[in-house]
């Protein structure tokens, strides 16, 4: 199975900081990389696909890069509405996996 | 859109079967995935399962215990788990495939709280 190390595993930056999360996969997964937002008690929704793409309609102070193993999404300016847990999710192979998971909160 | 059904509570070594009804796309089109959610824990992929064949793939570790269904008929995916233990008390999301197989999840059910309690 597919590893993905997320980190940080939470951070709490102020209102407009730039926020960086890195995912890095056991084994290349080229570009098969999405990030998902998790608010509080809801379903996740996905930000980005494939690696680098913003999913239609997500805000874009959202963005990812990445290749191979090594992947980041950042938030160029946090907003309060930000608030939540990021996944990164790797579909190169089944099984599916996830990483661990980011949590954001606000300063 | 995913609707998935209502919450469950079920006893050690019952089975639970969770329902996802699909609506707004050609659901023999695309893939449906589950992924479940323990309290305060990150998301886990249990399998897949093909809109259009009924072809699934399951995560080794649920590989005795989970069966994936379709009914076209009615673009409904159910999830059936059995011989639950309380550490099967979690939060179970459906989820779209953005093609017909396993791959990234576009659209997500509001997910079925399942607590399994003696």
């Amino acid at each position: 199975d597919i590893q993905l190390t997320q980190s940080p595993s939470s951070l709490s930056p102020s209102v407009g900081d730039r926020v960086t999360i890195t995912c890095r996969a056991s084994q290349a997964i080229y570009t098969y990389l999405a990030w998902y937002q998790q608010k509080p008690g809801k379903s996740p929704q996905v930000l980005i696909y494939a690696a680098s793409t913003l999913q239609s309609g997500v805000p874009s102070r959202f963005s990812g890069s990445g290749y191979g193993t090594d992947f980041t999404l950042t938030i160029s300016s946090l907003q309060p509405e930000d608030v939540g847990t990021y996944y990164c999710q790797q579909h190169y192979s089944v099984p599916v996996t996830f990483g661990g998971g980011t949590k954001v909160d606000i300063k | 859109q995913l609707v998935q059904s209502g919450a469950e509570v079920k006893k050690p070594g019952a089975s639970v079967k969770v329902s996802c009804k699909a609506s707004g796309y050609n659901f023999r089109s695309y893939g449906i995935s589950w992924v479940r959610q323990a309290p305060g824990q990150g998301l886990e992929w249990m399998g897949w399962i093909s809109g259009y064949n009924g072809k699934t793939s399951y995560a080794q570790k649920f590989q005795d215990r989970v069966t994936m269904t379709t009914d076209t008929s009615t673009s409904t995916a159910y999830m059936e788990l059995r011989s639950l233990r309380s550490d099967d008390t979690a939060v179970y999301y459906c989820g779209k495939d953005v093609e017909i197989t396993a791959a990234f999840l576009d659209t997500w059910g509001q997910g079925t709280l399942v607590t399994v309690s003696s």
